[in-house]
């Protein structure tokens, strides 16, 4: 299963609303998660099952969708949030990644 | 606390062999799926091989299929990725990753720093 993301990069302001999407080649109804890396860590997990906020993620995140088509929102973006956005299904073996969405400050 | 600890990277040549490691603590390591997941650098992330808790079911992405091997020793909490026939697009950091719960695999909620992987003559 393939999945792209749009935007690859995204150049935003402290404040704005950030939409990214996921789209995946086949079905996967909600076998979605979204992770965030910051350079020179390792992921981190933001939200699964598509739409569940993981434990400790501050509630500005928000993800949607269903089937193949999958967004994650930042109703205000931070500064903190200034990373790389990956998704990823898990419907089906082999789990795959989308390529990564680079949210940079303007 | 959760931790995972990578190791076993190196400088290997074209062909070569490399077993990583990865020692987990702070959790029943034998009721979680645990997974390996590398990143080039510069690049995305690529989800690399999988194991059950029991070690019963193991999975692999195509393109280590036949050349890697997860397994995982539950009596001393360490993952393993056995590595054969590298090649030069092997290279990596090299990530363990737990799965969030029980009955769950492809939900990585804990990771590891990682250990780089280096495919060169």
């Amino acid at each position: 299963i393939q999945l792209t993301q749009s935007p690859s990069f995204l150049s935003a302001s402290v404040g704005d609303r950030v939409t990214i999407t996921c789209r995946a080649s086949q079905g996967i109804s909600d076998y979605l998660t979204w992770y965030q890396q910051k350079p020179g860590n390792p992921p981190k997990l933001l939200i699964y099952s598509a739409s569940t906020l993981q434990s400790g993620v501050p509630s500005r995140f928000s993800g949607s969708g269903s089937g193949t088509e999958f967004t994650l929102t930042i109703s205000s973006l931070q500064p903190e949030d200034f990373a790389t956005y990956y998704c990823q299904q898990l419907n089906s073996y082999p789990f795959t990644f989308g390529p990564g969405t680079k949210v940079d400050i303007k | 606390e959760v931790q995972l600890v990578e190791s076993g990277g190196d400088l290997v040549q074209p062909g070569g062999s490399l077993r990583l490691s990865c020692a987990a603590s702070g959790f029943t390591f034998n009721s979680y799926a645990m997974s390996w997941v590398r990143q080039a650098s510069g690049k995305g992330l690529e989800w690399v091989s999988g194991i059950n808790h029991s070690g019963g079911s193991r999975y692999y992405a195509d393109s280590v299929k036949g050349r890697f091997t997860i397994s995982r020793d539950s009596s001393n909490n360490i993952l393993y990725l056995q590595m054969k026939s590298l090649r030069a697009e092997d290279t990596a950091l090299y990530y363990c990753a737990k799965a969030r719960r029980f009955g769950e695999s492809g939900i990585f909620d804990s990771w590891g720093q990682g250990t780089l992987v280096t495919v060169s003559s």
